[in-house]
């Protein structure tokens, strides 16, 4: 089975720091994906950053960075210059494998955490 | 191109009535999903088809079924709708290849539904 944590309910940052938002992973698949969605007050899910387990460099997206640390099994999401657009709701998922190395896509979703970017 | 739209936006039922969210995808993705969303939690899988024909099981498929209608449309119908049901349900779809294999998943913007 396949588990996400995000252990920071809620986060809080001023306008244009940097901040990081906590993920740890627990699969015993060989191959899996990692990915994080936004979720402003709006309800969309907004898909911001991918890393894949095999992927040697931390994945970039922007202002977005992946810090992926696969012996911790963690994969923190590293928002630079945060904005006020920023202030929403951030999930981390994985998408494991099936039989044969394939997947179906499925994602198992951590709870979320709130960020709230301060002016 | 409208990607994943569902339908409808909001809907309030009372215990015990049925009714069908309707979920499409304008991507040609093989594989589509139904999730809800409740306050302070996750999204959870309800069920997925992997493909045109085929559909299974999720997390917490209970007082759920779908029917996959072609490779386009997938719905979820509610027989007798709970008020534990009060969720806010998103569609997605993909083409998911391998694990490991950048494949994004792409959502619906969700129905917000409450069972009195």
């Amino acid at each position: 089975a396949q588990k996400i944590t995000q252990t920071q309910p809620g986060m809080f940052v001023q306008e244009k720091e940097a901040v990081t938002l906590d993920c740890t992973y627990d699969t015993s698949d060989p191959s899996y994906g990692l990915f994080w969605y936004k979720q402003p007050s709006s309800g969309e899910m907004i898909f911001l950053i991918y890393q894949g387990s095999y992927d040697q460099q931390n994945a970039t997206e922007g202002r977005y960075s992946l810090n992926f640390q696969k012996a911790r099994k963690s994969a923190n999401l590293v928002i630079s210059a945060s904005q006020l657009g920023d202030s929403a709701m951030y999930f981390c998922a994985m998408r494991g494998t099936n039989a044969g190395g394939t997947s179906y896509g499925k994602l198992t979703f951590g709870q979320g955490t709130i960020l709230t970017v301060h002016p | 191109n409208a990607g994943v739209t569902q339908t409808p936006k909001f809907q309030v039922l009372k215990t015990g009535q049925s009714m069908t969210l309707q979920c499409a995808q304008d991507m040609n993705h093989n594989s589509m999903y139904w999730y809800r969303q409740d306050p302070g939690m996750g999204l959870r899988l309800i069920y997925y088809s992997a493909s045109e024909g085929t559909t299974d099981k999720g997390e917490v498929p209970n007082g759920y079924n779908v029917s996959r209608l072609n490779k386009r449309e997938f719905s979820l119908r509610l027989e007798s709708a709970a008020p534990s049901q009060t969720s806010v349900y998103f569609c997605a779809s993909s083409d998911p290849g391998l694990a490991s294999s950048y494949n994004e998943q792409f959502f619906g913007p969700g129905t917000r539904l409450t069972v009195l």
